[in-house]
């Protein structure tokens, strides 16, 4: 089945450990988006891509850092975690001009 | 000010229960989403819908363009149900979804 798939889903890193979270996906979607999500909150969007095109958002913190080698993948990576960026982080992807995102399972990040 | 707002913030129904969750919103929007989030866990996209009305299994979802509203109804509600529900809408002209603060919705059998 065509999906959007994140590993690995429950992360635990130490605070200032530097951790990296993946998104892959198989339904050729040329956008790509990463998503914060801390407890009761919406999601809120930390940048998103169309193919090979980074946009960040203007109050991503600069501990945030993305990758996308290729369509399938995706990578975030948060240089110097703080014990703030526990969170749930989820990939969503869409093709452009149409409006569905599809969204991955999340994983949860714990900073200890 | 968050421009997509939803109602109620907290519900709980009894299982078999007909349940109504409202969302408005007021910014220029391309389609409205209706999302499920069970407790932990990823979010599931439940309609996509940029008029009328559309309809899968118990669940219903309307919009109102002219009012800005839409609304999710689950009938004959189950504890499976029981997830937090979020409205969202593509922002026009933009492929950014702007998010509601979502539903929480419990049903005990």
């Amino acid at each position: 089945d065509a999906m959007v798939i994140q590993n690995p889903r429950y992360q635990v890193t130490q605070f200032g450990k530097p951790v990296t979270l993946s998104c892959s996906q198989t339904l050729n979607h040329n956008v790509m988006y990463w998503y914060q999500q801390k407890s009761s909150q919406a999601p809120k969007l930390l940048f998103h891509y169309y193919d090979k095109d980074f946009n960040n958002e203007a109050d991503t913190p600069d501990n945030f850092q993305s990758r996308r080698p290729n369509t399938s993948f995706c990578f975030l990576d948060i240089r110097s975690p703080g014990l703030g960026d526990a969170a749930m982080y989820l990939c969503a992807t869409k093709r452009e001009y149409l409006n569905e995102q599809f969204f991955g399972p999340g994983t949860r990040l714990t900073v200890l | 000010k968050n421009e997509v707002e939803q109602s109620p913030q907290n519900l709980t129904a009894q299982e078999g229960e007909f349940i109504t969750i409202n969302c408005s919103y007021s910014v220029g929007i391309s389609a409205l989403h209706w999302l499920q989030q069970h407790p932990g866990g990823g979010i599931v996209s439940l309609f996509m819908l940029s008029s009328g009305k559309k309809k899968h299994g118990r669940l219903i979802a309307t919009i109102n363009i002219q009012e800005k509203h839409s609304s999710l109804h689950i009938t004959a509600s189950h504890p499976r149900d029981s997830a937090v529900y979020i409205c969202a809408g593509t922002l026009i002209n933009t492929d950014k979804l702007i998010f509601g603060t979502g539903t929480r919705l419990q049903v005990f059998p």
